[in-house]
């Protein structure tokens, strides 16, 4: 098994451009993420998914689109880049979600975007 | 009081050495909570999840104190392989969306 797969693994934009994230899992997981992380902050939530077809907010939502049409891709979109959107983006999966018992998170390999 | 607090670090100990890390939780509702191991410029990782009881995993050994709200990791004889960031994962009640990482905590094993 892959895992959790992201592409592109790097990335440069120009203010202003578009672009979108696929991530995919081949673990058949209900549930998935995308994050961001930034140096000196945790990873924060964008959007996530709880199963096929369904997306929603997450604590950092603005400027980022998604979408889920197949169970094992998650989809990050990027409408109009800004250079607050510089980041490492990460995607995961998990089986599901309940707070006893946990669920692990199993999170790709990351995207690096710079935007100029 | 933020969500999650760890201290970054870096902590420098050498070969063999003990040491610990914390992570403190503002709510005290939370029930679920994990460590992760983020190597640099690489994806987090589960190291261990962290159950009331206390657990082991070889080396490693978690800790949750929910009278003061806070998770440890205890790492024994460190070993170069162990220098990375550990991030504290908490899950406190009201759904997905409110799971908190911390910023981690970067550990240098030195020879």
């Amino acid at each position: 098994n892959a895992g959790v797969t992201q592409t592109p693994k790097f990335r440069v934009l120009k203010t202003g451009q578009s672009m979108t994230l696929l991530c995919a899992q081949d673990m058949n997981h209900e549930y998935m993420y995308w994050y961001r992380q930034d140096p000196g902050m945790g990873l924060r939530l964008i959007h996530y998914s709880v199963g096929e077809g369904t997306t929603a907010k997450g604590e950092v939502p603005d400027g980022y689109n998604v979408s889920r049409l197949k169970k094992q891709n998650f989809l990050l979109g990027l409408e109009s880049a800004a250079p607050s959107q510089t980041s490492v983006y990460f995607c995961a999966s998990s089986y599901s979600w309940t707070q006893v018992p946990p669920y692990e998170q199993y999170f790709g390999p990351g995207t690096r975007l710079t935007v100029t | 009081r933020k969500e999650v607090e760890q201290d970054p670090g870096p902590f420098n100990v050498p070969e063999g050495a003990t040491v610990a890390f914390n992570c403190t939780y503002s709510n005290s509702a939370s029930q679920s909570f994990f460590w992760y191991r983020q190597d640099c410029r690489k994806e987090p990782k589960l190291l261990m999840s962290v159950y009331s009881s206390g657990n082991e995993d070889g080396r490693f050994t978690a800790q949750l104190n929910r009278a003061s709200q806070y998770i440890s990791l205890l790492i024994r004889d460190s070993k170069l392989s162990d220098s990375a960031t550990y991030l504290c994962v908490v899950n406190p009640p009201g759904g997905y969306q409110k799971v908190t990482f911390g910023i981690g905590t970067k550990l240098q094993v030195i020879p």
